[in-house]
């Protein structure tokens, strides 16, 4: 059962345009919410989170949106520059002890 | 610092070899993570080390054997692996909250 889904495999998008990356979720319990973002051959690396009392949090170019009643967050990347090319990675948790990723979205930023 | 560090980045054994993957950090973190990664899906839980101990074992096959020698150590041990097993071997720590670092990870390939 996939509790954390990414419904769109990959997004291509103009340079300084905006992305929006999206993700939905199935279990109410999840407290705490992560984006991470992975080059090939490496790690994720961190981007931003929300917990689950927030609607918005913004670092930079990047804002992530939490609409609890939808289970639905989405990440907006303002204005996205050709090095944001990677796969984008939702992931969420229950009280910090494991996260739950989503697939995954490859985003193309074309300039 | 805030550097995970995964040995060796590429490994090839045989079905019958035992190898090991090592993981160290320097962050102070008392918690890390083993995760198992297949192409084109996301990061999978295998283990979590609370201080220095297995709190979660994602019902992963014995072949599998994690260790924490100390809390800045965690290691993997692999003996009669299988060629599905071949996958990226991810290593993360956290530190009183859900972000995780993570490492570049080990590519491991079994024939």
């Amino acid at each position: 059962d996939q509790q954390v889904k990414q419904n769109s495999p990959s997004l291509s998008v103009q340079e300084g345009r905006i992305s929006i990356l999206n993700c939905d979720y199935t279990n109410s319990m999840f407290d705490y919410f992560l984006w991470y973002k992975k080059y090939p051959a490496e790690g994720p690396t961190f981007l931003i989170s929300i917990s689950s009392i927030k609607d918005k949090n913004e670092d930079g170019r990047f804002t992530v949106f939490l609409n609890k009643s939808a289970k639905h967050l989405s990440l907006h990347i303002v204005p996205s520059q050709p090095g944001d090319s990677a796969v984008y990675f939702c992931a969420a948790s229950i009280y910090g002890n494991k996260l739950v990723f989503g697939a995954g979205t490859i985003l193309r930023v074309k300039s | 610092d805030t550097e995970v560090t995964q040995t060796p980045k590429h490994l090839v054994m045989g079905m019958t070899n035992k190898k090991s993957l090592k993981c160290e950090q320097h962050m102070g973190h008392r918690a890390m993570y083993w995760y198992k990664q297949k192409a084109k899906k996301p990061p999978e839980l295998m283990f979590v080390y609370s201080y220095e101990k297995l709190s979660i074992n994602e019902s992963v096959p014995s072949r599998f054997s994690p260790e924490c020698p100390n809390s800045s150590l965690l290691n993997l041990h692999l003996h009669a692996l299988q060629p599905e097993d071949s996958a990226l071997y991810l290593c993360a720590s956290s530190q009183g909250t859900v972000k995780q670092y993570f490492g570049p990870g080990t590519r491991l390939t079994v024939l």
